[in-house]
């Protein structure tokens, strides 16, 4: 079964603090993953994709990461700030036909001064 | 703006009542999925269009739910006599073809059933 589970579910840090976002899937074929940032009322904006290929890929204060031997990836925030609050989804897409994407819970972080 | 627009963005209701939203994609695009999201929790899949066609439904689109895309543009998703269970954040996406396509999304309408 197609499954992406994320982890921890929600997490609050200190403004200026690290923290690693975690997406374990069991999606198969796999094509690619993409995290998903989303301020609370507003849809999801794309943080950065990753093919296959691909180990580690970065957008400014954000770096994911890739093992597809494992099928995990990470999403490292760097010197957080309060505007990284937000629900963070992990999104894997399979090459299958048809619905493509599986959605990941969501990870809630709250940043706090 | 040339994004994935949504109206209404909030829409309350009594239960029993009928609403509809729409989705109008980035033009380009022929494909466009609808999403439910509660609170807390990710976007579950209702529905999935390429074109006019709808390719894909969800077990969660129970028979109140319809979904239309008639010209290949625009879409709209009608709950027929909503239920308190119906409130949620609904989320409409579209993506182009191709092997390396992302979906990008609209703002959502929320739903409120009182």
């Amino acid at each position: 079964k197609n499954q992406v589970e994320q982890s921890p579910q929600s997490l609050i840090i200190l403004e200026g603090k690290n923290c690693t976002l975690q997406c374990n899937y069991t999606v198969s074929p796999f094509s690619n993953l993409r995290w998903y940032k989303q301020d609370t009322g507003r849809g999801p904006v794309s943080l950065t994709i990753m093919t296959f290929s691909e180990n580690t890929k970065s957008n400014g204060r954000y770096t994911a990461t890739l093992d597809a031997d494992t099928k995990q990836s990470s999403l490292h925030i760097t010197a957080s700030q309060l505007s990284d609050s937000a629900s963070y989804i992990c999104v894997v897409r399979a090459t299958n036909t048809g619905n493509q994407f599986y959605f990941g819970t969501g990870t809630s972080l709250t940043v706090i001064p | 703006d040339t994004g994935v627009s949504q109206n209404p963005r909030h829409k309350i209701t009594k239960r029993g009542q009928n609403v509809t939203f729409r989705c109008d994609p980035i033009s380009e695009h022929n494909r466009l999925y609808w999403y439910r999201q509660t609170l807390g929790q990710g976007p579950e899949f209702l529905t999935y269009f390429q074109n006019e066609a709808q390719l894909e439904k969800s077990r969660l689109l129970s028979d109140r739910f319809s979904a239309e895309r008639p010209k290949g543009s625009f879409s709209t998703l009608e709950i027929q006599r909503t239920e308190q269970g119906d409130s949620a954040m609904y989320l409409c996406a579209s993506a182009s073809g191709g092997s390396s396509y992302e979906q990008y999304f609209g703002p959502g309408t929320r739903l409120t059933v009182t």
